[in-house]
C-alpha cells in the first residue's frame, strides 16, 4: 500500500525557513517522480514543485522560484522541500504527491494526507 | 486567478446527472491530457479521472471525463449524498513548464 507522510509543518515568523519533509513506502521511491503541492486554508490546489526519479529534472512555480528547494533521498526514501524566506502568503496546507512513472510531467496518483505551514508574527 | 478555469459550485439532486467544466488553452489542455482529483472535506485530494477519460481502479464508473480541444468536462452520473465534494481539474503546461490546476468546483448534492 502506498504510503506518504508529510511532516515538518508548523508556526513560523515571516523571512525564517523550513524543511518539510515526506517519507514515502509502499513502492519503489527510485522510479518516481515526486512533487509538492500546497492549498491555502479554504483555497484551491497550486503546484509548487516536482522532481524526477533521478533528481535530473527539477521543476518549481514561479511563486517560489527561488526560495524553495525540493530534493529526495533514495537511501532514506524521502522527499524534502526546504523553504526559506518564507511569506504570509506561503501559509499552507503542504501535501506531498508520488507520480505515476518518473518524468516530472507525469501526473499525480497518491497523495499524503499533508502539513500545516503557518508564516506568522 | 487560476490557469485552468472550472466553475466555482455545482448542484444536482440525488439520482441526476452533474457536469463540470475545466478551460484552458492550448499550452496546457489544449497539448496534453487532463486529469480530476476529488477532495472530500477534511481530506487529501484523491486521484478520480486521468488521461482524460481513464478511471483508476475502485472509482465507480458513475464518473467519466471528456476533453474537446482546450476544454474537458467530468460528468458524475447516479448523483449520490457521498459524492459532495470539491473537484480539481489539473494539466501539464507546456508554456509554465509546470502543473496547472482550475480553482475547484464545490458540488452540492441537494
Amino acid at each position: 500500500e502506498v504510503q506518504l507522510v508529510e511532516s515538518g509543518g508548523g508556526l513560523v515568523q515571516p523571512g525564517r525557513s523550513l524543511r518539510l519533509s515526506c517519507a514515502a513506502s509502499g513502492f519503489t521511491f527510485d522510479d518516481y517522480a515526486m512533487y509538492w503541492v500546497r492549498q491555502a486554508p479554504g483555497k484551491g490546489l497550486e503546484w509548487v514543485s516536482g522532481i524526477s526519479w533521478n533528481s535530473g529534472s527539477i521543476g518549481y512555480a514561479d511563486s517560489v522560484k527561488g526560495r524553495f528547494t525540493i530534493s529526495r533521498d533514495s537511501a532514506k526514501n524521502s522527499l524534502y522541500l526546504q523553504m526559506n524566506s518564507l511569506r504570509a502568503e506561503d501559509t499552507a496546507f503542504y501535501y506531498c504527491a508520488k507520480g505515476i512513472v518518473g518524468a516530472t510531467n507525469s501526473f499525480f496518483d497518491y497523495w499524503g494526507q499533508g502539513t500545516l505551514v503557518t508564516v506568522s508574527s | 486567478q487560476s490557469v485552468l478555469t472550472q466553475p466555482p459550485s455545482a448542484s444536482g439532486t440525488p439520482g441526476q446527472r452533474v457536469t463540470i467544466s475545466c478551460s484552458g488553452s492550448s499550452s496546457n489542455i489544449g497539448s496534453n491530457t487532463v486529469n480530476w482529483y476529488q477532495q472530500l472535506p477534511g481530506t487529501a485530494p484523491k486521484l478520480l479521472i486521468y488521461s482524460n477519460n481513464q478511471r483508476p481502479s475502485g472509482v465507480p464508473d458513475r464518473f467519466s471525463g471528456s476533453k474537446s480541444g482546450t476544454s474537458a468536462s467530468l460528468a458524475i452520473s447516479g448523483l449520490q449524498s457521498e459524492d459532495e465534494a470539491h473537484y480539481y481539474c489539473a494539466a501539464w503546461d507546456d508554456s509554465l513548464n509546470g502543473w496547472v490546476f482550475g480553482g475547484g468546483t464545490k458540488l452540492t448534492v441537494l
